[in-house]
């Protein structure tokens, strides 16, 4: 596609239930990362693919959270229980990586969430 | 741990005139920055980047300053126009077995007419 899509772009929820959230980033773009901005807050890091697989989950809040990307494209990320405090807007990337250097990443316009 | 930080959270410049975005970071590992720049309701979109081999980097009223001894870099633009308010974030990355960029947590520019 032209650019990262995110769907939805707002979900509202109650607290307690399962949300997913997908990305699909531009294709052949082979990183792709998750972020968070909660009210009033910068962009917190949730984690990182490169290709199918994640070195990096280390932003992920907690067992609650968990993320997935199949066949090098699309991805979708997962919140159980849903909590208040996990109310923000949820921002998928993506960006190329050649070699050793990585291109900027492009950003979607990300998925508002609310949990009542 | 904030391994990125923009200490300023706002920021008011006169149309015309200079305005300088600072960001200070504490991992020498990283390697390659970059400023994002975000209107409400919108992703955030790529504005300029620097490799850690250089110091500075222009790009029209666009300018990257990096001072790696002191951990710091600054984004200056000139002159500020109002379509400039919005929020920039400064980010890093280092390939350390996989690129993991940390973004600041923003300033938000206001430029007024």
């Amino acid at each position: 596609g032209a650019g990262v899509s995110q769907s939805p772009s707002n979900k509202v929820t109650e607290k307690g239930k399962d949300v997913e959230l997908r990305c699909d980033p531009i294709s052949g773009h082979t990183a792709l990362y998750w972020y968070r901005q909660s009210l009033g807050q910068g962009l917190e890091f949730l984690i990182y693919f490169q290709g199918n697989s994640a070195p990096d989950k280390s932003g992920l809040p907690s067992d609650r959270f968990s993320a997935e990307r199949t066949g090098g494209s699309v991805s979708t990320l997962t919140i159980q229980r849903t909590q208040q405090e996990d109310s923000a807007v949820y921002l998928c990337a993506s960006s190329l990586i050649t070699g050793l250097a990585e291109t900027e990443a492009f950003f979607g316009q990300g998925t508002r969430l609310t949990v009542v | 741990d904030q391994q990125v930080k923009q200490n300023s959270p706002s920021l008011s410049v006169q149309e015309g005139r200079i305005s300088i975005l600072n960001c200070d970071y504490t991992n020498s590992m990283f390697d390659y920055f970059l400023w994002y720049k975000k209107y409400p309701a919108e992703g955030p979109t790529f504005l300029i980047s620097i490799s850690s081999i250089k110091d500075k980097n222009e790009d029209g009223r666009f300018t990257v300053f990096l001072n790696k001894s002191a951990k710091h870099l600054s984004l200056h633009i000139v002159p500020s126009q109002p379509g400039d308010s919005a929020v920039y974030f400064c980010a890093a990355s280092a390939n350390t077995g996989g690129f993991k960029t940390i973004f600041g947590a923003g300033t938000r520019l206001f430029v007024k007419a």
